[in-house]
């Protein structure tokens, strides 16, 4: 059974860059997969993020491409998301989730990242 | 990128009652749209994938129909435990983008 975890600090400065982890176990990702990150503001609808496919191919989010980057480290089996120059509007609870052929399933628990000084 | 409209964005619904949901694509996504479930403070949750196939372990009540561009999502019977936020979402093109999603609660 697949199972993912976020991690990362829960609160981050403006300007600096907001950067999580995502571990995977129940499945080794080098198998195969997209893995993503999706976001969700407070109150707020599901935003996604960028996904990346084990063998490294990236896929971004058109109004977020200029300061998102997401990578893999398969040693470790995880992924992970950098998201640089935050700002208020990026306090959000964000996902990490599996993408086995067209759907997020399963998805992590969530961590709330607050962007305040 | 696709844009999703959703609606109602919420809903009031009696136990018992038949609850729809519609979802309409930018443009053609085949039936490459898929149906979760968000309960507070828990993640999503897949209920119906590819328009209408119900994930493993979702109780049949929940169903999901259409092609192209307009889908539609049905609870044939409300229960209690259906209170939640249900979004649809569509990956065509390795851009996925969800809908603004819908509020149901019990009336």
């Amino acid at each position: 059974q697949v199972q993912l975890q976020e991690s990362g600090p829960g609160l981050v400065k403006p300007s600096e860059t907001l950067s999580l982890t995502c571990t995977v176990s129940g499945y080794s990702i080098s198998s195969g997969n997209y893995w993503g990150w999706i976001r969700q503001p407070p109150g707020k609808g599901l935003e996604w993020i960028a996904s990346i496919y084990h063998s490294g191919s990236t896929y971004y989010n058109p109004s977020l491409k200029s300061r998102v980057s997401i990578s893999v480290d398969t040693s470790k089996n995880q992924f992970s998301l950098k998201l640089s120059s935050v700002t208020a509007a990026d306090t959000a609870v964000y996902y990490c989730a599996s993408v086995a052929v067209r759907w997020f399933d399963p998805w992590g628990q969530g961590t709330l990242v607050t962007v305040s000084s | 990128d696709i844009q999703m409209t959703q609606s109602p964005s919420s809903l009031s619904a009696s136990v018992g009652d038949r609850v729809t949901i519609t979802c309409q694509a930018s443009q053609d996504i085949s039936n490459y749209l898929n149906w979760y479930q968000q309960k507070p403070g828990k993640a999503p949750k897949l209920l119906i994938y590819d328009a209408s196939n119900l994930e493993a372990g979702a109780p049949s009540r929940f169903s999901g129909s259409g092609s192209g561009t307009d889908f539609t999502f049905t609870i044939s019977s409300l229960q209690p435990e259906d209170i939640a936020t249900y979004y649809c979402q569509q990956y065509d093109n390795l851009h996925p983008t969800f809908g603004q999603g819908t509020k149901v609660e019990i009336k």
